[in-house]
């Protein structure tokens, strides 16, 4: 079965802080895919990165960047300089196509509070 | 409006009533999901559909009925409202094959009092 852990409920930074949020995942299938959504206060989700299991290249996407690593089964996320706009939740998510369903299950999410 | 909307935003219901959410998406989507989300348990699946008229029970289906007779439209019905079904419901499409990211609805906020 898959499993997402999100071990941090929730995390406060002052502004301009770097913050990094950790995402562990266990899945039997070798191919599969990650992701990480962001519920800002007004509630809808937003996607923000998608990875392969098979691409290990870490991504950076202005102060975003994400380290994949399969060996220890985790998907973190960093948040570099951050602003007041990051406060959020921020779900890891895993979809494999076990059964076709490519159904997401996600992390519980944690909570990001960025204080002026 | 291209995209994926879902209707009403808000409902307050009294246990026991049916009340159904609707989910309509324009990309054509051949997959869509329903997910509830709550305090301590991120989201949920309940149901998903992988085509008109093929649907197939998520983590948490019981209390809940889906059917899918058009590809654009996934609604989710409570036959039965229970106080244990107050959530925020969230309905969401992806194209498997293509982008296997799955984009979200707004949600539907849903109390049964």
């Amino acid at each position: 079965a898959q499993k997402v852990t999100q071990a941090q409920t929730e995390i406060s930074v002052v502004e301009k802080e770097d913050v990094t949020l950790d995402c562990v995942y266990e899945t039997r299938d070798t191919t599969y895919y990650l992701f990480w959504y962001k519920q800002p206060p007004s509630g809808e989700l937003v996607f923000l990165i998608r990875r392969n299991s098979f691409d290990e290249q870490n991504e950076i996407s202005g102060r975003y960047s994400w380290n994949f690593q399969k060996s220890t089964s985790s998907f973190n996320f960093t948040i570099t300089a951050s602003q007041v706009v990051d406060s959020a939740v921020y779900f890891c998510a895993l979809s494999d196509s076990g059964a076709g369903s490519y159904q997401l299950t996600f992390g519980k999410g944690t909570k990001l509070s960025v204080i002026p | 409006d291209a995209g994926i909307t879902q209707s009403p935003r808000y409902k307050i219901t009294e246990t026991g009533r049916q009340v159904t959410l609707m989910c309509h998406q324009t990309w054509s989507h051949s997959y869509m999901f329903w997910y509830r989300q709550d305090l301590g348990h991120g989201l949920r699946l309940i149901y998903y559909s992988a085509a008109a008229d093929i649907t197939d029970k998520g983590e948490v289906p019981d209390g809940y009925v889906v059917s899918r007779s058009k590809t654009e439209n996934f609604p989710l019905t409570l036959e039965s409202a229970t106080r244990s079904q107050t959530s925020v419901y969230f309905c969401a499409s992806n194209e498997p094959g293509g982008r296997y990211e799955q984009y979200f609805g707004p949600g539907t906020r849903l109390t049964v009092t």
